[in-house]
């Protein structure tokens, strides 16, 4: 099935590091939503951008909505442990509940 | 905890069986979604309902059906499974409509796994 190419593909880091990840198409989206998966759950809603150009913040995590509308990326910073997880980018449409998935960031965190 | 629901938590059947998972949606959500979700992999649309009709359909065999209730839960039909049907299954709820200016934002519930043997 279609996907966004999602960057990078896992990553161990130090706790207390700053981490990027992003998500590129070849496809125009009006969202993109940010999601955090742990193991045996379901995904967890971190960020959701509306508007190119849109940059919001979460607590310490922060994501941007690309000009182009083909691209969107996630920083954490200052990590912790229970940062641990995967992440996954998706693209959307507004008034539709199909969303195209990356395929996920793996992040690791050594205390 | 995002107000979507879904059972059963976890199912084993047998190749060939049929299946149903239900989801019940967000309160004052209209459109219910479905993902495939394979080990390793992220969701895979299924379909989308959206005031009890399909509003939307992914790469998906005629064997995956559903229906949407008038209180928006929501059910997935799997028939004559296959090994490689073996996957999370999660339901998703958002606030549908027809204006490009709506804000859709989609949660998920924690997903029904299942194991086809």
């Amino acid at each position: 099935g279609q996907q966004l190419n999602q960057s990078p593909q896992s990553m161990f880091i130090q706790e207390g590091e700053d981490v990027s990840m992003n998500c590129t198409s070849s496809s125009i989206f009006n969202t993109w939503l940010w999601y955090k998966q742990d193991p045996g759950e379901g995904p967890v809603l971190l960020i959701a951008l509306y508007k190119a150009g849109e940059l919001t913040s979460n607590g310490r995590l922060t994501a941007q909505f690309g000009i182009t509308r083909k691209d969107s990326f996630l920083n954490i910073s200052a990590s912790i442990p229970s940062d641990v997880g995967i992440y996954f980018c998706a693209g959307g449409y507004s008034n539709t509940g199909k969303l195209i998935f990356g395929q996920g960031t793996t992040l690791q965190v050594k205390p | 905890e995002t107000g979507v629901t879904q059972s059963p938590t976890h199912l084993i059947k047998t190749r060939g069986q049929q299946v149903t998972l239900r989801c019940s949606s967000q309160s004052g959500h209209n459109t219910v979604s479905w993902y495939q979700q394979a080990l390793g992999q992220g969701p895979q649309f299924i379909f989308q309902y959206y005031r009890e009709e399909e509003n939307g359909r992914g790469n998906f065999p005629p064997r995956f059906s559903g229906l949407q209730f008038p209180n928006y839960s929501s059910e997935l039909n799997v028939n004559a499974l296959e090994l490689d049907d073996s996957a999370l299954y999660l339901c998703a709820s958002s606030r549908g409509g027809t204006g490009s200016n709506v804000r859709n934002t989609i949660y998920f519930g924690e997903g029904s796994w299942l194991t086809v043997v």
